[in-house]
């Protein structure tokens, strides 16, 4: 059974662009969460989807938003970079909408410049 | 809100040895759920074990255990006969019951095991 898989691995942008980063969950799983990892404030979570509508949302600026397609799949999508926002960007996938174990991608690793 | 606090930044044990990494949470919520996961240098959170708070007995998975205290709020992750491959970052993480799959983490510790 493939892993939750996360697009691409690794990407460098210059502040001020936009970037997007896919998760495909595992098959069969339809709750999707992010989470940005960076060494000063840890593990943060960004939001929550299940049936392509967003569940949670944590406490970050409206220049991050995401969504969930029918497949399950999910993007997140940072515009207006700034150098903080520099991180390890984890996607979780859960098999059902609550209180599962959370599977997570190896993540994708951002670098503003 | 729920805030969970890893004490030990860093540790560390000699192959074959035993250590306890510590944890402690703060909720006013009385159903949630436990984890401690495991971030090896290749980054990927490997889910390590899982303590529902319902549940009075303390979850155990091979050599890994936990010490569950609800009372003291106290999450502590037991190693036994520690292996080189459980190097690694390890972060303990509530759920509530009432926020859907959403983890709150520690500030993780970073175990390192000697040969």
């Amino acid at each position: 059974k493939a892993g939750v898989t996360q697009t691409p691995r690794y990407l460098i942008k210059t502040r001020g662009q936009q970037v997007t980063l896919s998760c495909s969950p595992i098959s069969g799983h339809r709750s999707v969460s992010w989470y940005q990892q960076t060494p000063g404030q840890g593990l943060q979570f960004l939001f929550e989807y299940f049936s392509e509508t967003q569940r949670n949302k944590g406490n970050f600026p409206g220049r991050f938003s995401g969504r969930q397609f029918s497949n399950s799949r999910s993007e997140m999508n940072v515009s207006t970079l700034e150098l903080g926002d520099s991180a390890l960007y984890l996607c979780a996938s859960s098999l059902a909408p609550e209180r599962t174990e959370a599977f997570f991608g190896q993540g994708t690793r951002l670098t503003v410049v | 809100a729920q805030t969970v606090t890893q004490s030990q930044p860093e540790m560390s044990v000699q192959e074959a040895e035993t250590v306890t990494l510590s944890c402690t949470y703060d909720t006013s919520e009385s159903n949630y759920y436990l984890f401690w996961y495991k971030q090896p240098p290749s980054r990927q959170m490997i889910l390590v074990i899982r303590q529902e708070a319902y549940k009075q007995q303390n979850a155990t998975e091979n050599r890994f255990s936990v010490n569950f205290q609800k009372a003291a709020k106290s999450f502590s992750l037991k190693i036994s006969d520690s292996q080189l491959g459980d190097t690694a970052m390890y972060f303990c993480a509530f759920m509530s019951f009432n926020a859907g799959n959403m983890l709150t983490f520690g500030g993780g510790t970073r175990l390192m095991v000697k040969p």
